[in-house]
């Protein structure tokens, strides 16, 4: 079946350095692409989305690219902030033109210190 | 807009008691999920309903949990009887059909904890 697979965690960064967190997938159709953010105590919020390859998704100095060669979705930014840390999650949906649910992955908490 | 609106925000229970929570979804959208969230497991979908009707109920963990959607604007999800395996943060996330990229929107969950 579908699914996705990110990076392990935790990952910590120094402020104004580069982020990269890795995503993968596995899908039989063309799925759509997700990051979803969890600040502490909070549910989950959209962060970007992509439809369809060589797609980017961007948002807060957040991008992603849906590289459908390598079967990717890696979420980047060049500075990040405090104000970043919190949990990312890459998720999937794929119901062929039809609302189905997300297929989310275990999720990578980023921790930036000042 | 509201978004997503749970209740109780936090629950601590004890074995053997009946759990229910309770979710209203962004006006208008057709579509509800129900979440549970565990260090362990991660995220897991345990149901969806699309216009009120059960869609999808493959993940619910067992008979103990129900969940009903009696009109647009509810639904809850109960727990009966309740086990501390069950102590967890459970979300409830509604979206609209407009495409197949539809984005959930998450309430703030439910934390539960189970004695």
């Amino acid at each position: 079946g579908d699914s996705v697979t990110q990076m392990e965690g935790p990952v910590t960064l120094s402020e104004e350095a580069f982020l990269t967190i890795n995503c993968t997938y596995t899908a039989t159709g063309y799925p759509s692409l997700f990051w979803y953010v969890q600040y502490p105590g909070e549910g989950l919020q959209l962060l970007l989305k992509a439809t369809k390859a060589d797609d980017k998704g961007s948002n807060k100095g957040f991008e992603a690219t849906y590289r459908k060669e390598t079967t990717s979705f890696h979420l980047e930014k060049g500075s990040v902030q405090v104000s970043d840390s919190a949990v990312y999650f890459c998720a999937l949906s794929d119901r062929g033109g039809s609302q189905g649910n997300l297929i989310f992955g275990k999720g990578t908490k980023l921790s930036v210190k000042p | 807009d509201a978004g997503v609106i749970q209740s109780p925000r936090h629950e601590v229970t004890e074995m053997g008691q009946e759990v229910t929570l309770r979710c209203k979804p962004i006006s208008g959208h057709d579509y509800l999920f129900w979440y549970r969230q565990t260090m362990m497991r991660g995220l897991e979908l345990l149901i969806y309903f699309n216009n009120n009707v059960p869609i999808d109920d493959s993940g619910m963990p067992e008979d103990r949990f129900s969940a009903k959607m009696p009109n647009a604007s509810f639904s809850t999800l109960k727990i009966q009887p309740s086990e501390p395996r069950d102590s967890a943060v459970y979300f409830c996330a509604s979206s609209w059909t407009s495409g197949r990229a539809d984005t959930q929107y998450f309430g703030p969950g439910t934390r539960l904890t189970v004695l």
